[in-house]
């Protein structure tokens, strides 16, 4: 089946730590997505990549960090020096410029203790 | 910057009602985007409307695009229960990127 994994699901933190979400997709897909949705509220764009070993800033960049090694995989590094971490995760991805549509994987929900 | 305002933000109807969701977005977006998401799960891709005038269905639910309005709705025809959740438009900012911008979602409540 192909798809966008993400772990893991639910995540704890203790405030000052660094943590890393996980995504990944069998997509073949180019582009791919971190956002952050707060209760309530809609997604805000964290960073994307179109292309392996590059990566942009989307909108609320501050206090995360990506990688992006291989096309399959961007994690998310959730640093300590994000003041506010609690939130669900959605990581997305699309076929690039060409794509028209993104897809959503199962999401992260992680809570600082 | 693409700004991109739903309303209502809180919808509450009975089974059986017609109703409309509302998209503005403020400034030229090449596609517009209608998501489904369920509580506490991932976005469910509802429609893509890519140009101007452009009506998608599907069961109860049918999407159109105004681009000179700037305008997109999400008509509800004769509700049932399993329609509860909350709705997402987004639009993808013009020129190449592909990065979308969110409303802040309208959560669909259909009464028995």
């Amino acid at each position: 089946d192909g798809g966008i994994t993400q772990s893991p699901k639910y995540l704890f933190r203790k405030e000052g730590q660094n943590v890393t979400l996980s995504c990944e997709q069998n997509l073949n897909h180019d582009a791919m997505y971190w956002y952050r949705q707060d209760p309530g509220q809609g997604l805000r764009l964290i960073y994307y990549s179109q292309i392996v070993n590059d990566f942009q800033k989307g909108d609320i960049a501050e206090g995360y960090s990506v990688s992006r090694e291989k096309k399959e995989s961007f994690p998310l590094t959730v640093t300590s020096a994000q003041k506010n971490p609690t939130a669900f995760y959605l990581c997305a991805s699309s076929e690039g410029l060409a794509g028209v549509e993104q897809f959503f994987g199962p999401g992260t929900r992680l809570t600082v203790l | 910057e693409l700004k991109v305002e739903q309303n209502p933000l809180f919808l509450s109807m009975q089974e059986g009602k017609n109703y409309t969701i509302y998209c503005n977005y403020s400034t030229t977006s090449d596609r517009l985007y209608w998501y489904r998401q369920d509580p506490g799960k991932s976005l469910e891709s509802l429609f893509v409307l890519l140009s101007n005038g452009a009506v998608k269905q599907e069961g109860r639910l049918m999407a159109s695009l105004d681009t000179k309005a700037r305008l997109s709705t999400l008509h509800i025809t004769a509700a049932v229960h399993d329609l509860s959740a909350t709705y997402f438009c987004a639009g993808r900012i013009q020129g190449g990127s592909e990065k979308l911008v969110f409303g802040k979602g309208t959560k669909l409540t259909v009464n028995p």
